[in-house]
């Protein structure tokens, strides 16, 4: 139990369309990070949150995007939904200054786009 | 670009014995290494990491050996139960906290 949740499980969305996954994370972590595992893959670093700013992002393009709010929570939202966008979407919270190993992730987010 | 290489996707080995998953990487800027453990329908858990300015870590039957000359680490398990199996991910971080994982092992150990 990492205290790190997402929302929701499984989704099936369709071509084109947008998508809001959601992220809860443990009180006091004001750093979180989404990633993408294709199946088969590792998960794939899309951006990081700080303080409600982002702070890295990888190789995605514009589309993905994120919020972090006040309240530890954050989204990840992608538009114009692709067949290749099929994953599941991993947030990790963590507390900047504490150490590497200090990451959480919830258990994922699975999407399905056909 | 993968940055960070496991080239074995399985591994089965027989309880008590030693279990060696191995991960490469490309980049020598990572200050920090990890593993992490992921059973199905979980996210992955951290299991163990070495700083970059070491050469070994140690906790419990879980150890970790880096090799920068080699772009080279790798986790041992002694001795291996069979609640160890799972998929293992090694990760490695740069200095903007950003982590980049492998594909995975995936470690049966079989009683």
């Amino acid at each position: 139990e990492t205290g790190v949740t997402q929302s929701p499980t499984h989704l099936i969305k369709t071509r084109g369309q947008q998508v809001t996954l959601r992220c809860s994370s443990q009180s006091g972590h004001n750093t979180v990070s989404w990633y993408q595992q294709a199946l088969g893959q590792g998960p794939q670093f899309i951006f990081q949150y700080y303080r409600e700013e982002e702070n890295g992002r990888g190789n995605f393009p514009p589309r993905f995007s994120g919020l972090q709010f006040p309240n530890y929570s954050s989204e990840l939202n992608v538009n114009a939904l692709e067949l290749d966008d099929s994953a599941l979407y991993l947030c990790a919270s963590s507390l900047p200054g504490r150490g590497p190993d200090t990451q959480y992730f919830g258990p994922g987010t699975r999407l399905t786009v056909l | 670009d993968q940055q960070v290489k496991q080239n074995s996707p399985s591994l089965s080995v027989q309880e008590g014995r030693i279990s060696i998953l191995n991960c490469d990487y490309t980049n020598s800027m990572f200050d920090y290494f990890l593993w992490y453990k992921k059973y199905p329908a979980e996210g992955p858990t951290f299991l163990i990491s070495i700083s970059s300015i070491k050469d070994k870590n140690e906790d419990g039957r879980f150890t970790v050996f880096l090799n920068k000359s080699a772009k080279h680490l790798s986790l041992h398990i002694v001795p291996s139960q069979p609640g160890d199996s799972a998929v293992y991910f090694c990760a490695a971080k740069n200095t903007g906290n950003q982590f980049y994982f492998g594909t995975g092992t995936s470690l049966t150990v079989i009683p």
